[in-house]
């Protein structure tokens, strides 16, 4: 089974670059959640999203950041005109759902703004 | 403050050595994973325990879930090299609008080191 798989694995940008993260959920996995490991800091909650729904994002920087889950394909999370404080490692977790206990990441994309 | 208290934050010993890490909170969790892992990878689960007072074993590895669901424990038995890494706890909130298990709270994680 192929567990969460996340895109790029490393990514550079310049400074007010865009940075597009993808992450595809573990089959048959319908809740997806994002993460940021800042350096030397534990791992934190950004958003909670279902197919074509975001459900928590109360970990979310309220500018320049956004999250979608669509229909079909990978969800996303997008970075407008990042800044050095936004390198970081970005991780993507799925569940199978609400009631179900357990969350599994992917390898994460390590983001670095030059 | 964090929410989840991870201790110790460092751990050195030998090869052989147990070894216990406690994850310690206020809030009560209606879930809570332990997770390792290695630089520049994610966390890989090791387990999930749900219900007050669960005890999981992991070959040499045991969890336990506190009875009023606030505290965790993971203990290592005869340590090995293989053992070293990072190691997190991190667990699901109750609350009064239900539980959504993949909204984590993590600890700040033990870095565990095991010389042979």
């Amino acid at each position: 089974n192929a567990g969460v798989m996340q895109n790029p694995r490393h990514l550079v940008r310049r400074r007010g670059q865009e940075a597009r993260l993808r992450c595809s959920p573990m089959k048959g996995h319908s809740h997806v959640y994002w993460y940021r490991q800042l350096p030397e800091e534990g791992l934190k909650f950004m958003v909670y999203l279902q197919k074509e729904n975001i459900i928590d994002e109360s970990g979310m920087p309220k500018e320049r950041f956004s999250a979608e889950f669509p229909k079909e394909g990978p969800s996303i999370l997008r970075i407008q005109q990042v800044v050095r404080g936004d390198s970081a490692a970005y991780f993507c977790a799925s569940s199978r759902g609400q009631g179900l206990p357990g969350a599994f990441f992917g390898q994460g994309t390590r983001l670095t703004v030059v | 403050t964090q929410l989840l208290e991870q201790s110790p934050q460092f751990l050195s010993i030998q090869e052989g050595e147990n070894l216990t890490v406690y994850c310690n909170s206020s809030s009560v969790f209606s879930s809570l994973q332990w997770y390792r892992q290695e630089p520049g990878e994610g966390p890989v689960l090791l387990v999930t325990v749900v219900t007050g007072g669960e005890v999981k074993k992991l070959k040499r590895l045991t969890f336990q879930f506190g009875d009023a669901r606030k505290d965790s424990s993971l203990h290592i038995t005869a340590a090995q090299p293989g053992d070293t890494g990072l190691y997190l706890c991190a667990g699901a909130l109750e609350n009064a609008g239900g539980t959504s298990y993949g909204k984590l709270t993590f600890g700040q994680g033990t870095i565990l080191t095991v010389h042979p």
